[in-house]
């Protein structure tokens, strides 16, 4: 079954730290793989995909992510962090063919001036 | 950009009661989903629609039904409501299945509240 983990339930960067959020999945197949984000109360906002090709993926807000098949994860980066970043961000599997998407549990970014 | 549209944003209810949460995708996209994101929960897939047609279907309670309509809305029907049920409800569409093109767009999200 496919599934998604995202083994920090929250991390505290300071503020111009570079930033990791890790995501590991388990799906048979090649994966469609996104990172979104969720600020308090609102709706998910799409950072960035990965369906194929280049494994280094840029999204908005400065933030990357790299696919590893290898390693099944699909980790966000971010060299500097600002403080407006502060949200939730999950990280979600998409299954070929289109019908849903699984999302992990979600990891709360904290920021600290 | 049009966006997915979600009516109402925030709806209360009592025990018991029905509701009815509308999603209109963006335009030209023919597939549609609903998500359930309970407080400090991750979004969870309940069902989706391709073509109006029932395509995948997650943990959505027998209580709940949706459909898909001639022109892609789509409505997510809720009866004899639980507390359980209060948490905000996504729709999410996008244009095709299984193609390059294969990404969901999420709407702002209807928050419903059970008393």
């Amino acid at each position: 079954a496919q599934s998604v983990t995202q083994p920090d339930i929250h991390i505290t960067v300071s503020e111009g730290a570079s930033l990791e959020l890790r995501c590991n999945y388990s799906y048979g197949a090649t994966p469609y793989l996104f990172w979104y984000v969720q600020s308090p109360g609102q709706g998910l906002q799409l950072l960035l995909k990965y369906f194929s090709g280049d494994t280094l993926v840029q999204g908005i807000k400065g933030f990357e992510a790299e696919f590893k098949r290898s390693q099944s994860s699909f980790n966000l980066r971010k060299p500097s962090v600002h403080w407006s970043d502060a949200a939730e961000y999950f990280c979600a599997v998409g299954a070929t063919g289109g019908f849903k998407t699984i999302f992990g549990a979600g990891t709360r970014l904290f920021v600290k001036a | 950009a049009a966006g997915v549209i979600q009516s109402p944003r925030h709806l209360i209810k009592e025990k018991r009661e029905t509701a009815t949460l509308k999603c209109y995708p963006i335009p030209r996209h023919d597939t549609v989903y609903w998500y359930q994101q309970g407080p400090g929960q991750d979004p969870q897939f309940l069902i989706s629609f391709y073509e109006k047609m029932q395509s995948d279907k997650g943990s959505i309670p027998d209580r709940f039904s949706a459909q898909q309509f001639s022109d892609y809305h789509s409505e997510l029907n809720m009866s004899s409501l639980e507390l359980g049920d209060s948490a905000l409800y996504f729709c999410a569409s996008s244009l095709g299945l299984g193609t390059p093109n294969y990404e969901q767009y999420f709407g702002p999200g209807t928050r419903l509240t059970v008393t």
